[in-house]
């Protein structure tokens, strides 16, 4: 168990739609990182928060949208939704950001979206 | 455009044998490496890291290293067990441009009893 909570673990939805991610980071953990692992494609990082504020972006299109609250867990918001965006996307923490990061990102079990 | 690559999406190995899996990355900016594991229905658990500033790391049966001027980069699982199969995700990242970290396709091992 990595400390990473995410929610929900597998959700269907039409094309059009609207749906949100959940992530609860790690106790203690500021940094909260964003990945979606389509078929056959590598873990492709989205966005990164610190504390609240957006860190890094990475390839996240225009429809998706993340946010981290007060109480450090954090959302990904996937508008519009297109066939394509069916994938696992991966929620990871980590204590630290930046040049202290060991690079040791705990991740959860991910979260599976279907779009029909 | 994929930075960290994997070109062998899958590895076959008696148990006992090594395990070798590798990775290439393009960006000479990388100075950071890392190997992480995933099991099925899991998400991805750290294994191994290696600094640029060195060529090889070990840990117990895994040892990672690190061809700078190649670009390259591999893992060495010595003896290989079956409870080592599942898939291998290489990354990187480069520190001074905010640590973002990359990620490879993955290799899927599996350990033959």
């Amino acid at each position: 168990d990595s400390g990473v909570t995410q929610t929900p673990k597998h959700l269907i939805t039409a094309t059009g739609q609207r749906v949100t991610l959940r992530c609860s980071p790690r106790s203690g953990d500021l940094s909260v990182y964003w990945y979606q692992q389509s078929l056959d494609q590598g873990l492709q990082f989205l966005i990164q928060y610190y504390n609240g504020e957006e860190r890094a972006k990475g390839n996240i299109l225009e429809r998706f949208s993340a946010q981290q609250f007060p109480d450090l867990h954090s959302e990904l918001n996937l508008s519009s939704l297109e066939l394509g965006d069916s994938a696992l996307y991966f929620c990871a923490s980590s204590a630290a950001s930046g040049a202290l990061n060991t690079g040791e990102l705990f991740f959860g079990e991910g979260s599976r979206l279907t779009v029909l | 455009d994929q930075q960290v690559k994997q070109n062998s999406p899958s590895l076959s190995v008696q148990e006992g044998r090594i395990s070798i899996l590798n990775c290439d990355y393009t960006n000479s900016m990388f100075d950071y490496f890392l190997w992480y594991k995933k099991y099925p229905a899991e998400g991805p658990t750290f294994l191994i890291s290696i600094s640029s500033i060195k060529d090889k790391n070990e840990d117990g049966r895994f040892t990672v290293f690190l061809n700078k001027s190649a670009k390259h980069l591999s893992l060495h699982i010595v003896p290989s067990q079956p409870g080592d199969s599942a898939v291998y995700f290489c990354a990187a990242s480069a520190r001074n441009t905010g640590n973002q970290f990359y990620f490879g396709t993955g290799t899927s091992l599996t350990v033959i009893p």
